[in-house]
């Protein structure tokens, strides 16, 4: 247990879906992480919070929407995926976003989309 | 942000010391080098960190050279539930902050 849980932890969804993945930590932490880790890969920031202001996004497409309503949750909207939008999407949290912070991971939500 | 480089896969046996080298040849001056353990299906665990020399912990030590342009992180005695991604990080801010970045890690099997 690492002190951020993620729900729910798998979920089948079809392409016309709606869905949102939940992220939650009680760790005191004022920065949070989506990432995406898909088959063989490694894992890729997605979105970067920090005290509640998106300082991050890579590229990701808009299919994908994040939301930080404070500092303890993170949301991960979805909408209309794509097969290939199937993987492991991990939630980190960590104490302030500077050089020797270590992130705390959840379990992480599998992701299949059909 | 600084590159690194580690080998894609390892093989050990039980009871064996497993070290396995990472390279970062443009690392910054204050840049801290983590690393990072996966089991599958699983978020990764923060194992250890250091800045220079040698750390140790319950779980392992980490070993970096006096130009930090390398580290090694040392598992002794491993055993099967070390099977498992081994990720280097080394510190690189965007826009002054600095956020996780991970490459392909090494998968690490062990056998009986």
């Amino acid at each position: 247990e690492t002190g951020v849980t993620q729900t729910p932890r798998h979920l089948v969804m079809g392409m016309t879906n709606k869905k949102s993945l939940k992220c939650e930590q009680h760790l005191g932490h004022n920065a949070m992480y989506w990432y995406k880790q898909s088959a063989k890969k490694p894992l890729e920031l997605m979105f970067v919070y920090s005290l509640e202001e998106r300082v991050e996004n890579n590229s990701v497409p808009s299919r994908f929407s994040p939301e930080c309503p404070n500092s303890s949750h993170l949301f991960l909207h979805l909408h209309t995926l794509q097969p290939e939008d199937s993987a492991l999407y991990l939630c980190a949290s960590s104490q302030e976003m500077r050089r020797g912070t270590e992130a705390f991971f959840g379990q992480g939500t599998r992701l299949t989309v059909v | 942000l600084a590159k690194t480089t580690q080998p894609i896969s390892m093989d050990s046996y039980e009871g064996q010391e497993v070290n396995i080298t990472c390279s970062h040849n443009n690392i910054a001056t204050n840049d801290y080098i983590t690393w990072y353990q996966q089991f599958p299906s699983q978020g990764p665990r923060f194992i250890i960190q250091g800045y220079k020399t040698k750390v140790t912990n319950e779980v392992a030590s980490l070993f970096i050279p006096a130009d930090r342009k390398s580290s090694t992180l040392s598992l002794p005695r491993v055993s099967l539930s070390d099977t498992a991604v081994y990720y280097c990080l080394v510190g690189g801010p965007i826009g002054g902050s600095y956020i996780p970045t991970f490459g392909r890690g090494t998968s690490l099997i062990v056998h009986p």
